[in-house]
């Protein structure tokens, strides 16, 4: 049973415009969501989080929305830069230091 | 140092063979992890060093071995693998604390013939 879906195994966005990524997730414990960015021949890197306690969260260009009713989580990166063309991978901490991860959306930037 | 450092980078090895994958970490972080990846696939825990010790093990075949000499190494030592273990093996740390947020390494591509 999958418990952190990404939907859309890829996105393709025009640079300058809002990438928009999405998440759902089924159990209502999980205490933090994180987002990854992973490039080819490289490890994921960290982007970004939020407790589920706040329902949204700012750094520069991202922005990441927790809709706790309906499960739901989206990262947000205003305006898209070709250097954002990577794997994002949504993640899940259930506090037992486990990340549970979703299944990742390909994000191409085009110029 | 906000780097986790994985050697080899990649990693080709008989069924028969036994070989190991080294991890190391300077940022002080007291947990250590190692997840496997396939193709088009998320990462998936394998096992989680807490303090230097093995706090979760989530039911790896007992032919990957981790060990942790210290603080800041992890080792996932390797041995009668099969095919179907190729895969990129990735280290990762963290606090420990908090939002689980882990630092990982760009990982050991192994291929098993």
């Amino acid at each position: 049973d999958q418990q952190v879906k990404q939907n859309s195994p890829s996105l393709s966005v025009q640079e300058g415009r809002i990438s928009i990524l999405n998440c759902d997730y089924t159990n209502s414990m999980f205490d933090y969501f994180l987002w990854y960015k992973k490039y080819p021949a490289e490890g994921p890197t960290f982007l970004i989080s939020i407790s589920s306690i706040k329902d949204k969260n700012e750094d520069g260009r991202f922005t990441v929305f927790l809709n706790k009713s309906a499960k739901h989580l989206s990262l947000h990166i205003v305006p898209s830069q070709p250097g954002d063309s990577a794997v994002y991978f949504c993640a899940a901490d259930p506090g037992a230091q486990k990340l549970v991860f979703g299944q990742g959306t390909r994000l191409t930037i085009n110029p | 140092d906000t780097e986790v450092t994985q050697t080899p980078k990649h990693l080709v090895m008989g069924m028969t063979n036994k070989k190991s994958l080294k991890c190391e970490q300077h940022m002080g972080h007291r947990a250590m992890y190692w997840y496997k990846q396939k193709a088009k696939k998320p990462p998936e825990l394998m096992f989680v060093y807490s303090y230097e010790k093995l706090s979760i093990n989530e039911s790896v075949p007992s032919r990957f071995s981790p060990e942790c000499p210290n603080s800041s190494l992890l080792n996932l030592h390797l041995h009668a693998l099969q095919p179907e273990d190729s895969a990129l093996y990735l280290c990762a740390s963290s606090h420990g604390s908090g939002a689980n947020v882990l630092t990982f390494g760009a990982g050991s591509r192994l291929t098993v013939l």
